[in-house]
């Protein structure tokens, strides 16, 4: 049971690149989100699903996009990767509002 | 917009003595969690907190969930160095599916 499953753990990308940021779960569950990390600034939701085919926007949505095909995965794309993307990338998955939010070990993500 | 805050940002104490953050929504929550990141790491979910007025103990960590639902805090006992880390409360503002996650409150222990 290896619980969430972020890839790669670090990158660094050039201004304009896209990639996406792997995340798998194996514990079935529902729900799963996308943070970003930043000094000072807490954790932030970036994207959010509730199942399968079912996605929707977190608070700073803004040049991500995610897909969710299946249970298991919860992709994150960058589309057009800019300094202001340089952050630590969570990704969490919970069986539901009345459950904790496991978290992956993350992604750390720099844009020059 | 709706936002949950917590106080103390920093908190630095001596092993062994007690230590507080507070957590505080704009909005009435459904429940509140509370995770806990060690430097480097990942958060991890510690309790949620559900019922007006709850409180809940683990070991020497003690949560407390307000009577208006609006109001959460964690206190640590006689902390140790293994304390050391942020502690992250959360609660859903807006949905039941979207968390929010306060700022944190940064604990250094010295030993």
């Amino acid at each position: 049971n290896a619980g969430v499953t972020q890839t790669p753990k670090f990158q660094v990308l050039k201004t304009g690149q896209s990639m996406t940021l792997q995340c798998a779960q194996d514990m079935n569950h529902e729900y799963m989100s996308w943070y970003r990390q930043d000094p000072g600034m807490g954790l932030r939701l970036i994207h959010y699903s509730v199942g399968a085919g079912i996605t929707d926007q977190g608070e700073v949505p803004n040049g991500y996009n995610v897909s969710r095909s299946t249970t298991e995965d919860f992709p994150l794309r960058l589309l057009s990767a800019a300094p202001s993307q340089t952050s630590v990338y969570f990704c969490a998955s919970s069986a539901g509002s009345n459950y904790g939010y496991t978290f992956g070990s993350g992604t750390r993500l720099t844009v020059v | 917009g709706q936002q949950v805050m917590q106080i103390p940002q920093y908190q630095h104490v001596q092993e062994g003595e007690d230590f507080t953050t507070y957590c505080n929504s704009s909005t009435t929550l459904s429940n509140i969690q509370w995770y806990k990141q060690r430097p480097g790491g990942h958060p991890v979910f510690l309790i949620q907190l559900v019922k007006s007025g709850e409180v809940k103990k683990q070991k020497r960590l003690t949560f407390q969930f307000g009577e208006a639902k609006k109001n959460s805090s964690l206190h640590i006992t006689a902390t140790q160095t293994t304390d050391v880390g942020t502690y992250f409360c959360a609660g859903p503002l807006v949905s039941n599916y979207k968390l929010t996650f306060g700022k944190g409150t940064l604990l250094t222990v010295n030993p």
